[in-house]
């Protein structure tokens, strides 16, 4: 079955601090791994999308990482601001011969505090 | 990117009535999609509309329930029919991009329509 997962379910971190969320996945076969934030009341936006060979990618103070081996990827989030308060859903792309399909994680509920 | 509109923003309906949400994206595109978010779950994917075709549903997902039109390559409208409590969640339009480089297709979502039925 395809599935996404993700921990932790929320984190509280001060601001200045450093995070990683974290996504496992089952999804084949695979396409591509993308990181979304999503402010509350607002639609996903894509932070990074990485294919099987690559390894990591950033976006400014968001960093991605991608194992193809053991189906893990890591969002990693450098001196935390207060408007980094969101959720990061982590999705995995499978093309199916005729169309992409999207598998989405529950997200991570990311809150910065002062 | 794709900037992608979304009318209403939200809305809070009677058990039983229908709600249509529209979608504008500001270029043409081919496929746009329309997903669900219910409160503290993930998006599922309700349809994919092409224009000039019949809307795919997904599982769990019938015409009935949430008749799509795709008038032409901007425009799309998704209808909630025959509410009850259990369609209150936040409905989504995306539209799919070339990205770059070629071997992926981004998405692009709107801001979101969050009904609540009583």
């Amino acid at each position: 079955k395809n599935q996404v997962e993700q921990s932790p379910q929320s984190l509280i971190i001060l601001e200045g601090k450093n995070c990683t969320l974290q996504c496992n996945y089952t999804v084949s076969p695979f396409s591509n791994l993308r990181w979304y934030k999503q402010d509350t009341g607002r639609g996903p936006v894509s932070l990074t999308i990485m294919t099987f060979s690559e390894n990591t990618k950033s976006n400014g103070r968001y960093t991605a990482t991608l194992d193809a081996d053991t189906k893990q990827s890591s969002l990693h989030i450098t001196a935390s601001q207060l408007s980094d308060s969101a959720s990061y859903i982590c999705v995995v792309s499978r093309f199916t011969g005729t169309a992409s399909k999207l598998t989405f994680g529950t997200g991570t509920r990311l809150q910065v505090t002062l | 990117s794709a900037v992608i509109s979304q009318k209403p923003s939200r809305d809070i309906c009677q058990r039983g009535t229908s709600l249509t949400i529209q979608c504008q994206v500001d270029s043409q595109v081919t496929m746009m999609f329309w997903y669900r978010q219910q409160p503290g779950q993930s998006l599922t994917l309700i349809a994919t509309a092409n224009q000039g075709s019949e809307a795919t549903y997904e599982s769990g997902f019938v015409i009935d329930k949430f008749p799509i039109s795709r008038p032409n390559l901007t425009f799309s409208t998704l209808t909630v029919s025959n509410m009850s409590p259990e369609d209150s969640s936040i409905y989504l339009c995306s539209v799919e991009r070339a990205g770059a480089p070629s071997s992926y297709n981004e998405q692009f979502f709107g801001p979101g329509t969050r009904l609540t039925v009583l």
